[in-house]
């Protein structure tokens, strides 16, 4: 069964520096997705990013990007020129490719604090 | 336009009620689903509806039955609810259950049980 890991419970950043939220996975299997979203205190889960496991290209959207090391099973969220309107809960989650069902599997979050 | 809605938003009830959760998406999607979120804030998959059959169950107790009376609608139903129950629950949908299509998430309902 695949994990996903978010070793980082908080973090807190200063308004427009830039913040890292790391995430590992783990995987026997060589296609699938990986996916960040954002839960402000609202509670709405927000797509954040996409990326696919057979583009080596980083997906970009924004202010946030990816640095995705498919070897070392790292999917790592940047979040450039941060704001306040960043501050949530971020959740990294992976999805396969390989099964029928399209089911997400979550890491435990990250809450992001911005501080003005 | 609310594209997956969710009622009702807070649910408090005591412990050995039943009750339901209906969820409707406008989406035009043939895939729904159900998550629970935790105390803790940990989401997990419960169900997953595709064309109205169901395609994932993930080691749920028998108290939680989902029905599907239509592609559009996917209700959540709870017997003799636990303390345990008490969690936030996502409705989900996307326009089939293959890995490349995006999940839209409900609004989540608020389950207390006391």
């Amino acid at each position: 069964a695949q994990t996903v890991t978010q070793s980082q419970p908080e973090m807190s950043v200063q308004e427009a520096e830039t913040v890292t939220l790391s995430c590992t996975y783990d995987t026997s299997e060589s296609d699938y997705y990986l996916f960040w979203y954002k839960q402000p205190p609202s509670r709405q889960m927000i797509l954040v990013i996409r990326q696919e496991a057979y583009k080596q290209q980083n997906a970009t959207e924004n202010r946030f990007s990816v640095n995705f090391q498919k070897a070392a099973k790292s999917f790592s969220l940047k979040i450039s020129d941060s704001q306040l309107g960043d501050a949530a809960m971020y959740f990294c989650a992976y999805r396969s490719a390989m099964e029928y069902g399209n089911k997400l599997v979550f890491g435990a979050g990250t809450i992001l604090r911005v501080k003005s | 336009d609310t594209a997956v809605s969710q009622t009702p938003k807070y649910l408090v009830t005591q412990m050995g009620n039943d009750k339901s959760i209906k969820c409707e998406q406008n989406l035009g999607h043939d895939t729904m689903y159900w998550y629970k979120q935790d105390s803790k804030k940990f989401l997990k998959i419960m169900f997953s509806y595709n064309n109205k059959e169901l395609i994932i169950n993930e080691t749920v107790p028998n108290r939680f039955s989902p029905k599907s009376p239509d592609k559009a609608h996917l209700n959540l139903h709870i017997n003799s609810l636990e303390l345990g129950d008490s969690a936030v629950y996502f409705c989900a949908s996307s326009q089939d259950a293959l890995a490349g299509a995006l999940i839209y998430f409900g609004p989540g309902t608020r389950l207390t049980v006391l």
